[in-house]
C-alpha cells in the first residue's frame, strides 16, 4: 500500500532560523499522486497548508515551500525563516486516487520554535 | 463559506458502552465525506467514506459503523466500545473528485476506560 515517511519529531528551531521537514512517499497504485502538507496549530483543527498535484512543481503558502520531486519521491517542507507562530504539528500526505480518495498521512512532525 | 462541525468535542466512555459521533457540513452541496482516526502516537487513517446520501463504504475494519442520513451529515457509531477505539476522530469533506483537497473538522477526542 501507499506510505509516507517524514522527519521524526519533535523538532526545535530558534526564531529566524531555516527549517526543513523531510517527507518521502511511496504510491503503489499511481505514478504521480497528489501531495499535501497539512498543519495543526495548538488548539486548532487540521488545516491544509499547501498542495502540489504536478510532478516538478512547487507549492507555497505562509512562507513555506515544497517541491514535488518524482525522481527522489520526496516532498520536503522548507521555510527560510521560522517564527514562533509556526509552532505546530506538520503532516505530509498523499492521495493516490480511487473511489475513496484516501489520504495517506505521515506520522506528523511536531515543530517548536524558540524565541 | 463552508463550515464543518463535529460533536462532541470530547468523550470519556466505558468499555462496552455505545458511541455516536457526528459531523455536519454547511455551505457545500453533495460533498464527499470521510472519517479518519488517529490512535495516540499513531498515524491518521481513513475509516469510512461516502459519496452520496445513504451510501457509506468501509476502509478499515475497527468494529465501527458509519451512516450518512442527510447530504450534510455523517455519523460514526458502535454498540460496544473497545479500549482500542480511543483516539482522535476527524471528519472531512471534499469536492466530488479525488484530486481535490480534503477539509477537516476540529475533531473529537475519545477516551475509552
Amino acid at each position: 500500500g501507499d506510505s509516507v515517511t517524514q522527519t521524526e519529531g519533535p523538532v526545535t528551531v530558534s526564531e529566524s532560523e531555516s527549517l526543513i521537514i523531510n517527507c518521502t512517499y511511496s504510491a503503489t497504485s499511481i505514478a504521480y499522486p497528489n501531495l499535501f502538507w497539512y498543519v495543526r496549530y495548538p488548539g486548532e483543527g487540521l488545516q491544509l497548508l499547501l498542495k502540489v498535484i504536478t510532478a516538478g512543481q512547487k507549492g507555497s503558502s505562509r512562507g513555506f515551500e515544497a517541491t514535488y520531486n518524482k525522481e527522489t519521491t520526496s516532498f520536503h517542507l522548507q521555510k527560510a525563516s521560522v517564527q514562533e507562530s509556526d509552532s505546530a504539528v506538520y503532516y505530509c500526505a498523499l492521495n493516490s486516487g480511487g473511489s475513496n480518495a484516501k489520504l495517506t498521512f505521515g506520522k506528523g512532525t511536531k515543530l517548536s520554535v524558540k524565541s | 463559506a463552508q463550515t464543518i462541525h463535529q460533536w462532541p468535542v470530547a468523550e470519556i466512555k466505558a468499555v462496552g458502552s455505545p458511541l455516536s459521533l457526528g459531523c455536519t457540513i454547511k455551505g457545500k452541496s453533495s460533498p464527499n465525506l470521510y472519517w479518519y482516526w488517529q490512535a495516540t502516537g499513531g498515524t491518521l487513517q481513513q475509516l469510512f467514506y461516502s459519496i452520496t446520501v445513504g451510501q457509506v463504504e468501509s476502509v478499515v475494519q475497527l468494529n465501527l459503523s458509519a451512516s450518512r442520513p442527510k447530504d450534510d451529515q455523517f455519523i460514526l457509531s458502535t454498540e460496544k466500545l473497545l479500549l482500542s477505539h480511543s483516539g482522535f476522530y476527524l471528519c472531512a469533506w471534499s469536492l466530488q473528485d479525488w484530486g481535490y483537497e480534503q477539509y477537516f473538522g476540529p475533531g473529537t477526542r475519545l477516551t475509552v476506560l
